[in-house]
């Protein structure tokens, strides 16, 4: 079936330092491809996505780049603030197009817990 | 706002127990997901529903059922609770492909203790 795996697990980081976060997918099919930033306590939000017809995105601090031929997406956090500290998932789905073939079914990583130290 | 609201936040059962975890959604979403996030583990796709009546299997099923009567609920059922069915259980909804904004938003999960 689908799989997405991330690396790494955990990640610490000074202040003003990157952060990079890296996940590989199985479906050569998906098309759609989110990062999700998780607070303690609270539910899951959605930070940055990308299709896969477009190689980098960025917003602000954030980016995400994609290699659909390597199937591997990167979350880039530059100039990171302790307030970046979370855990952050990625996912993989199809869920681009209403003809890919899927349902945007989501897959998601393990997650990264992102420690950002003052 | 997309609000995405899950029957409780925190809930103790008994082994053997049948439980309910709800899922109400109010944006008019077709899809609607049940993951099961454990530590070290991320958040691992129960069911899947995409239309009424209409369900799919995903990656941990064993265990569970679902239910879709109505677009904007989708529930969860846990049989027979066992105790490794312990965890925190999250809903989400989404629009179907190609309808635009294809962000999956969350409910603010319930954690189940089974003892």
């Amino acid at each position: 079936g689908e799989n997405v795996e991330q690396h790494p697990s955990t990640l610490s980081v000074q202040e003003g330092d990157s952060a990079v976060i890296k996940c590989t997918y199985s479906d050569s099919a998906s098309n759609y491809f989110p990062w999700y930033k998780q607070e303690l306590g609270k539910r899951p939000q959605l930070i940055i996505d990308i299709r896969s017809n477009v190689g980098e995105k960025k917003d602000q601090r954030i980016a995400v780049t994609l290699n659909k031929t390597a199937k591997h997406f990167s979350l880039h956090i530059t100039e990171t603030q302790p307030e970046d500290s979370a855990v952050y998932f990625c996912a993989a789905s199809r869920g681009a197009s209403l003809f890919s073939g899927g349902y945007n079914k989501l897959i998601f990583g393990a997650g990264t817990r992102l420690a950002v130290h003052p | 706002d997309v609000k995405v609201t899950q029957s409780s936040r925190y809930l103790v059962k008994r082994t053997g127990e049948k439980v309910f975890l709800e899922c109400v959604q109010d944006m008019d979403h077709e899809n609607m997901f049940w993951y099961r996030q454990d530590p070290g583990l991320g958040l691992r796709l129960i069911y899947f529903s995409y239309d009424v009546k209409m369900k799919e299997k995903g990656d941990i099923p064993e265990g569970y059922s679902v239910s879709r009567e109505k677009k904007e609920r989708f529930s969860l059922i846990l049989e027979s609770a066992s105790t490794n069915q312990t965890s925190m259980y999250l809903c989400a909804s989404s629009l179907f492909p190609g309808q635009g904004n294809t962000e999956a938003f969350f409910g603010q999960g319930t954690r189940l203790t089974v003892v």
